[in-house]
């Protein structure tokens, strides 16, 4: 059974530009969450989609938003990035989002802004 | 809002031995679910067990035991006979649940746990 796939794996962006991650869940899994991961804030949760209905998100500005499409893959856009934006950007996938179950993550997106 | 807070950001263990990883939190919730996480280096992060508040039971996953203190909202880890391959970075992790679902993980900042040959 394929993992939780990410794609790209690497991207390098301009200040002001905007980009685009994918993220293709176990199948099965209906629920993908993001996370941002940076060596000062460490881990922190973006969002949550199940059923392609955004169920919860961080506190993040509204630059960064995402969206689910019917068969549980799922897209983030950062708009108008900035230097702070440089991170790796992980997915996470699970059965439900009852929270009792285990999360799936797959290796990240890393994207550097410069 | 809810934190989680690992004092230790780096341990050393010899291998075969038992390390213990700390991690407290903060919530004014009942009913919550806690979990730790381990990310080996460019490698995905996968469950290393995880805890039901409602649970006064311990849990344990092989070598992996938690030790949880829900009124000290204490939360710690405990790898028996270590090896070479749990080298990596753990995150102890809270997430709230709510209605029919639950909020995102709050993280620690994690504990880079090194297996000394």
């Amino acid at each position: 059974k394929a993992g939780v796939t990410q794609t790209p794996r690497y991207l390098i962006k301009t200040r002001g530009q905007q980009v685009t991650l994918s993220c293709s869940p176990i199948s099965g899994h209906r629920s993908v969450s993001w996370y941002q991961q940076t060596p000062g804030q460490g881990l922190q949760f973006l969002f949550e989609y199940f059923s392609e209905t955004q169920r919860n998100k961080g506190n993040f500005p509204g630059r960064f938003s995402g969206r689910q499409f019917s068969n549980s893959r799922s897209e983030m856009n950062v708009s108008t990035l900035e230097l702070g934006d440089s991170a790796l950007y992980l997915c996470a996938s699970s059965l439900d989002a009852s929270g009792t179950g285990e999360l799936f993550f797959g290796e990240g997106s890393r994207l550097t802004v410069l | 809002a809810q934190t989680v807070t690992q004092s230790q950001p780096e341990m050393s263990v010899q291998e075969a031995e038992t390390v213990t990883l700390s991690c407290t939190y903060d919530t004014s919730e009942s009913d919550y679910y806690l979990f730790w996480y381990k990310q080996p280096p460019s490698r995905q992060m996968i469950l290393v067990i995880r805890q039901e508040a409602y649970k006064q039971q311990n849990a344990t996953e092989n070598r992996f035991s938690v030790n949880f203190q829900k009124a000290a909202k204490s939360f710690s880890l405990k790898i028996s006979d270590s090896q070479l391959g749990d080298a990596a970075m753990y995150f102890c992790a809270y997430r709230r649940r709510s209605g029919g679902g639950a909020d995102g993980l709050t993280f620690g900042k994690g504990t880079h746990l090194i297996i000394q040959p």
